[in-house]
């Protein structure tokens, strides 16, 4: 398995525009998260998904962010309008519901807002 | 609510030398405890957990053993390589969910 695959793995934004981070996870993971990682605030979880399901999205930080899983192997985050305190690396991790704490993580996508 | 509590870094180490990361936790309910670890550019890894009370998870000779007397998790190696060079994550999880809880990571950095 190629493992969970996230594009794009840089991205350089201007601020005011849209952002769209894809994420595949491992075939057969019917759970899937998003995190957020900064040197200020470390790793954040931002929402998570069981069975394409937002379960809990307590972690976005405002209704600028928002997150989508239309089938069981791909799911976005998107962030409009985008602005610099966004920049981070956003990480997305997928996991068999039941193997608790058990996630397999992509490389993540490193976003800049300019 | 759920926290995970680590040593500052980063911790720098001649090889051969003894590494020990400590990581205390607070968790309502009996969490499972969990070290990831992250290489430069990479995404985290998981590296070992416990699931319950004394259980010692263990991988390329790391090892960390639950100790809910003092809910501790601490991650020990007795000779570190440079390849060990990464950023160590303890972690937590409750309840059925599968989410996870962060702590806020390790850098370790090993010199020859």
């Amino acid at each position: 398995d190629a493992g969970v695959i996230q594009s794009p793995r840089h991205e350089v934004t201007e601020m005011g525009q849209e952002v769209t981070l894809r994420c595949k996870p491992i075939s057969g993971h019917n759970s899937l998260f998003w995190y957020r990682q900064t040197m200020m605030r470390g790793l954040e979880l931002l929402i998570y998904f069981n069975n394409n399901v937002p379960i809990d999205d307590s972690g976005m930080p405002e209704d600028r962010f928002s997150a989508k899983m239309p089938n069981a192997s791909f799911s976005t985050l998107k962030i409009q309008p985008s602005e610099p305190r966004d920049s981070a690396v956003y990480f997305c991790a997928s996991s068999l519901q039941g193997a608790k704490g058990e996630a397999f993580f992509g490389q993540g996508t490193r976003l800049t807002v300019v | 609510g759920d926290s995970v509590t680590q040593m500052e870094g980063p911790v720098t180490l001649s090889e051969e030398a003894c590494l020990t990361i400590n990581c205390t936790y607070t968790a309502t309910g009996y969490p499972s405890l969990f070290w990831y670890v992250q290489y430069p550019g990479e995404g985290l890894q998981l590296l070992l957990k416990a699931t319950k009370a004394d259980d010692k998870g263990s991988n390329k000779g790391f090892e960390a053993t639950y100790r809910k007397e003092t809910t501790s998790f601490h991650l020990e190696k007795g000779s570190v390589q440079v390849s060990d060079s990464a950023v160590y994550f303890c972690a937590l999880a409750t309840g059925t969910a599968s989410k996870l809880t962060f702590g806020t990571g390790t850098r370790l950095q090993v010199t020859l």
